[in-house]
């Protein structure tokens, strides 16, 4: 069975520090994985993903992921942080031909 | 959210009632998703449909039943079976080729 961990349920950062939102993943076989965000009372909207190639993947709004195999993570990260950056974001995997699957979701805020 | 519609945005059901979801999309994606949403759990696969007139359970398929009779539309009963039902219904449909989901603005529903 494939699963998605985010151990953080909240992360704070204060504007214009780097943030860093962690990601582990369980699948079998080669993964596919996603990040999304969720502003209040609105649908997800995809930031990136990896499906092979390159470990670094850059997204929208500058955000980017690294895919550590070893690890099995999928970290999201952003070198400096804006308050419109704070929402809601979700991991997602799935391996072979499966639907996604979602993490629990860490809220981000960033203060200014 | 653009290319996908949710209606309604509210709704709010009574003890023993069954209540619809819908969800259109113009996008000509095949395949199209429904998932529930509570806090602190993440996103929960309900059902899912690849192609028209087929679809399968997902993870918490119980109390919920659905029909894919168009490419476009992928409606949602919440059937008085379901005794938990108030939560945030969110509708999503994939692009085959680059994976991505696309979300629409999502229906919360309510118990009277």
């Amino acid at each position: 069975a494939q699963s998605v961990a985010q151990p953080e349920d909240q992360v704070n950062v204060a504007e214009g520090n780097p943030l860093t939102v962690k990601c582990t993943y369980s699948v079998s076989g080669n993964p596919y994985l996603f990040w999304y965000v969720q502003y209040p009372n609105r649908g997800l909207q995809f930031l990136l993903k990896y499906i092979t190639g390159d470990n670094l993947v850059k997204g929208s709004y500058g955000f980017e992921a690294e895919f550590n195999k070893s690890q099995t993570s999928f970290h999201l990260k952003k070198p400096s942080a804006l308050v419109s950056d704070s929402a809601l974001y979700f991991c997602a995997v799935r391996g072979g031909n499966t639907p996604l699957v979602f993490g629990k979701g860490t809220r981000l805020s960033v203060i200014a | 959210d653009g290319g996908i519609t949710q209606s309604p945005k509210y709704l709010f059901r009574k003890e023993g009632q069954n209540v619809t979801l819908s969800c259109e999309q113009n996008l000509n994606h095949d395949a199209m998703y429904w998932y529930r949403q509570d806090p602190g759990q993440g996103l929960r696969l309900i059902y899912y449909s690849q192609i028209v007139n087929d679809f399968q359970k997902g993870d918490i398929a119980e109390g919920y039943s659905v029909s894919r009779e168009k490419k476009e539309s992928f409606p949602l009963t919440v059937t008085s079976a379901q005794k938990n039902p108030t939560a945030f219904y969110l509708c999503a449909t994939q692009d085959r080729g680059s994976e991505k989901l696309f979300f629409g603005s999502g229906t919360q529903l309510s118990v009277l």
